[in-house]
């Protein structure tokens, strides 16, 4: 079974400052690892996704994700914030193979201060 | 572009209806999950299915159900709704791909609240 922790439900941020959203995750197999956003009343778009091979992943809207599997970790991060990046971000791990069931952190809402 | 499309943004029913929320994606996916969003809780899956007529509970499964007749749509069900239904249920498909584990693409959610 996998799990994922998404440390600090609120993240506020100045606008221009670093984002670092944390996300630790356990799983028994090789994971593939995701962060995706929610923007108030739309679904989830995905930002990137890590699945083998470089372990710095590149992702839309200058956001960028570090795998590190000794320390279990896939912290999102992105250097400059912009008031649209107020939103609400989930990281996701899955196990190689199966039905593809993916299991989702309970979300970080970042605020972006003028 | 890929679309998951829900078919009410919002809902509100009463407590003891049948509800149905349906799902209906363009991508020719094998794949469709329901899941509903509660604060502090994130995502929670209630049921997906790989297959046509298959379908497989997920974490919180008691007091729904699920028909997948076309591969295209899939349809939750709230045999009788409860006020502790009340919550954001968003649908979302993925391709089947033996090999690696892809992406989820999702609709904008139905907002049900049951009184």
């Amino acid at each position: 079974a996998q799990s994922v922790t998404q440390l600090g439900s609120h993240v506020s941020v100045s606008e221009g400052a670093l984002v670092l959203l944390r996300c630790n995750y356990s799983s028994s197999v090789p994971p593939y690892l995701f962060w995706y956003v929610q923007y108030p009343n739309q679904g989830l778009q995905l930002l990137l996704k890590y699945t083998t091979g470089a372990t710095l992943v590149k992702g839309i809207n200058g956001f960028e994700a570090e795998f590190k599997k000794s320390e279990t970790s896939f912290h999102l991060t992105k250097p400059s914030a912009h008031m649209s990046d107020a939103a609400e971000y989930f990281c996701a791990v899955s196990g190689t193979g199966g039905y593809q069931k993916v299991t989702f952190g309970t979300g970080t809402k970042l605020q972006v201060i003028p | 572009d890929v679309k998951v499309t829900q078919s009410s943004r919002y809902l509100v029913k009463r407590t003891g209806e049948k509800v149905f929320l349906e799902c209906v994606q363009d991508m020719d996916h094998e794949n469709m999950f329901w899941y509903r969003q509660d604060p502090g809780l994130g995502l929670r899956l209630i049921y997906f299915s790989y297959d046509v007529k298959m379908k497989e509970k997920g974490d919180i499964p008691e007091g729904y159900s699920v028909s997948r007749e076309k591969k295209e749509r899939f349809s939750l069900i709230l045999e009788s709704a409860s006020t502790n239904q009340t919550s954001m249920y968003l649908c979302a498909s993925s391709p089947l791909d033996r090999g690696r584990v892809q992406p989820q693409h999702f609709g904008d959610g139905t907002r049900l609240s049951i009184l």
